[in-house]
């Protein structure tokens, strides 16, 4: 199962930045896409964005472009999210989780973490 | 605002069979894009339990079910069990936004 290095809570002020990481299940990063999602309270799951690390690669929702950056760090199996401009529309549980193509035009999502609650708050 | 609809609750007697619906448009579902569903359970890593609208992973009982017909899909549970109480969310695809999607979720309670 994939595992988020960080798990638990995080607070942060309005205007920081966030950043989560998480590693893969077995095996190097070589072998998996990893997609970022998050959840806020009483609404459904949104889809952030995906990282290739293989081809270093990575694809951003239109909603969060411009502001959401991956980084993986292949001697640690580790990749990263870093989400800036953080308002109080952020507050959430963030996911990582590993995808797969489906072959008609959609991925799934196999493995999710765990989840780290954050909060932004003043 | 979550862009497939979901109704926010459904319940069931334990041995009974609940369906949860899961509606969207013909820029996702009806255009042919695959339907998948997850079970979240509080303070447990969400679970994928149906993909490619009628797909089961490994691990998955049988009791669970997919089907997809036009602009909508849904996800049926036989033999209702206590550990099947969870929030449950569909996703698909959406060409006009050139993203995944998700359902509102919904909360199944068994009695």
């Amino acid at each position: 199962q994939v595992q988020m290095v960080q798990s638990g809570s995080v607070v942060l002020k309005p205007g920081s930045s966030l950043r989560l990481s998480c590693k893969p299940p077995r095996g190097t990063l070589t072998s998996y896409r990893l997609s970022w999602l998050r959840q806020a309270p009483g609404q459904g799951p949104e889809w952030m964005g995906r990282t290739t690390p293989a081809v270093g690669e990575s694809r951003d929702a239109q909603k969060f472009q411009g502001r959401i950056f991956f980084s993986a760090d292949k001697t640690t199996s580790t990749v990263h999210m870093e989400l800036r401009g953080l308002t109080s529309d952020d507050t959430a549980t963030y996911y990582c989780a590993t995808d797969r193509w489906f072959g008609d035009g959609t991925y799934y999502f196999d493995s999710w973490a765990q989840g780290t609650q954050v909060t932004v708050s003043s | 605002q979550s862009v497939l609809t979901q109704p926010p609750s459904v319940s069931g007697a334990p041995g009974q069979t609940v369906t949860i619906s899961c509606t969207g448009t013909r820029t996702n579902i009806g255009g042919y894009y695959s339907v998948h569903w997850y079970q979240r359970i509080p303070g447990k890593a969400p679970r994928l339990v149906m993909y490619g609208n009628d797909k089961r992973p490994s691990g998955v009982p049988d009791r669970f079910s997919g089907s997809k017909y036009g602009t909508s899909a849904s996800l049926a549970i036989t033999g209702l069990q206590a550990g099947d109480e969870a929030e449950y969310f569909c996703q698909s695809y959406d060409s006009g936004l050139g993203g995944s999607i998700f359902g509102s979720g919904t909360n199944l309670t068994v009695l």
